[in-house]
């Protein structure tokens, strides 16, 4: 599965939108983008995931560039209850598990 | 409502002693996983599951067995030979159609004295 590329903090205001980018230059074309989070101490949660087009349901919408080699998960409007690591992954449909990296860490202040 | 449920949340174990963490599902999903998170850190995957009766050793799998014997359970040991077993223990399930779409329960804290 491809490697992915995320910063390891950002900040974002209460009701901004929240960009998270992600990297993933060594994807491949049967491969998914993935996106979950984690608040603490708590199990990841999925969120959305894509393969090409854009993607958008009631958390959040994914945008991922015409060569596939990045992504931006974007959260419309952020809330406190926002703040978590977000974790980005590139997967094939046969995989067998989820590879998690480091994430980045939204603080969503108020 | 259905969902994922681990119990305890937290536990506390003298080491050299083995230790059986629940993980139990009313999703009707055939995949369940179990993963280690230790401080700061992703998660890492230790064994899953496809089907009942079957299951496969994931990246750190030593010290640690499992058993499916019913669709809907799938407990993780793990033993005195596991150096480190103190973290955070994550297990999930999914579909068998739904690809890397996970749900997860929220965890059980081991904590080796």
């Amino acid at each position: 599965d491809a490697k992915t590329t995320q910063p390891p903090s950002m900040d974002c205001a209460e009701g901004r939108a929240a960009n998270l980018p992600c990297n993933h230059s060594t994807i491949s074309g049967n491969e998914y983008v993935y996106w979950y989070r984690q608040i603490h101490s708590q199990g990841p949660q999925y969120i959305i995931h894509g393969l090409k087009n854009n993607e958008t349901n009631e958390m959040a919408s994914l945008i991922i560039t015409e060569d596939r080699k990045s992504s931006t998960l974007i959260l419309p409007h952020a809330t406190l209850r926002d703040t978590a690591v977000y974790y980005c992954m590139v997967l094939s449909g046969s995989a067998r598990q989820l590879t998690f990296g480091s994430g980045t860490q939204l603080t969503v202040l108020p | 409502d259905g969902g994922i449920t681990q119990s305890p949340k937290y536990l506390f174990r003298k080491e050299g002693q083995n230790v059986t963490l629940s993980c139990e599902q009313n999703l009707n999903h055939d995949a369940m996983y179990w993963y280690r998170q230790d401080p700061g850190q992703g998660l890492r995957l230790i064994y899953y599951s496809q089907i009942v009766n079957d299951f496969q050793k994931g990246d750190i799998a030593e010290g640690y067995s499992v058993s499916r014997e019913k669709k809907e359970s799938f407990p993780l040991t793990v033993t005195s030979a596991q150096k480190n077993p103190t973290a955070f223990y994550l297990c999930a399930s999914r579909e068998a159609t739904s690809y890397n779409e996970q749900f997860f329960g929220p965890g059980t804290r081991l904590t080796v004295l």
